[in-house]
């Protein structure tokens, strides 16, 4: 069974540009997250999916960033103007239906210069 | 909603030793604790999880406690091998239950040295 798809694995970018980062989940999976990870801590939620409807977004820092699951398949997550402060692994994860277990892919880390 | 703290936040042993991690939550309404591994360049990986409704559960040389009066679930692997050396996260759902997305301590390094 293919595993959680996420690229680019690496970006490096300048303070106010735009990134996008994507995941594929594991095929069935009804439920998506997007995880920020920065070093040394651990993965904080930044949006969950359930098919295309979106279950929680609290966390997410709407004024730069924004996330869609489109089909309710793969999913992006924008960022746009980014900070220093955005510089971390991006992690996405999918779970079915009615599980607790999280099935994370192996993250995208950004770093803003 | 939900408060996890994880420690210690580094641990070193000799292979072959024991190695036990804490946790504590908040959030009484839980009963819900996974475990997860996260290996460097890589996603964390569930490793063990607990329902409350069970004071313990192992799987193998890991094994993972629950004592839901005090709040609180550990991590125990015995016998390590270097290839546990590794980062360990626990977490509990953000909102209590058993479901959901979840809130994770920020994690122990863990060495196993040769």
């Amino acid at each position: 069974e293919a595993g959680v798809a996420q690229s680019p694995r690496y970006k490096i970018i300048e303070k106010r540009q735009s990134v996008a980062f994507w995941c594929n989940p594991i095929s069935g999976h009804a439920t998506l997250y997007w995880y920020q990870q920065i070093l040394g801590q651990g993965p904080k939620l930044l949006i969950q999916f359930q098919n295309n409807g979106v279950v929680d977004d609290s966390q997410l820092p709407k004024d730069r960033f924004s996330a869609e699951r489109l089909k309710g398949v793969d999913s992006t997550l924008k960022i746009q103007p980014a900070k220093l402060e955005d510089s971390a692994v991006y992690l996405c994860a999918s779970s079915p239906i009615f599980s607790g277990e999280l099935f994370f892919g192996e993250g995208s880390r950004l770093t803003v210069l | 909603g939900e408060n996890v703290e994880q420690h210690p936040s580094t641990l070193s042993v000799q292979e072959g030793d024991s190695a036990v991690i804490k946790c504590t939550y908040s959030d009484s309404a839980s009963n819900y604790f996974p475990w997860y591994k996260q290996e460097l360049g890589k996603g964390p990986q569930l490793i063990i999880d607990i329902r409350s409704n069970v004071g313990e559960k192992k799987d193998q040389r890991i094994a993972v406690t629950l004592n839901k009066t005090a709040k609180h679930f550990s991590l125990h692997i015995t016998e390590t091998q270097p290839e546990d050396s590794a980062v360990y996260f626990c977490a509990a759902p953000t909102y209590g239950g058993s479901q959901g997305n979840l809130i994770f301590g920020k994690g122990t390094k863990l060495s196993v040295k040769p």
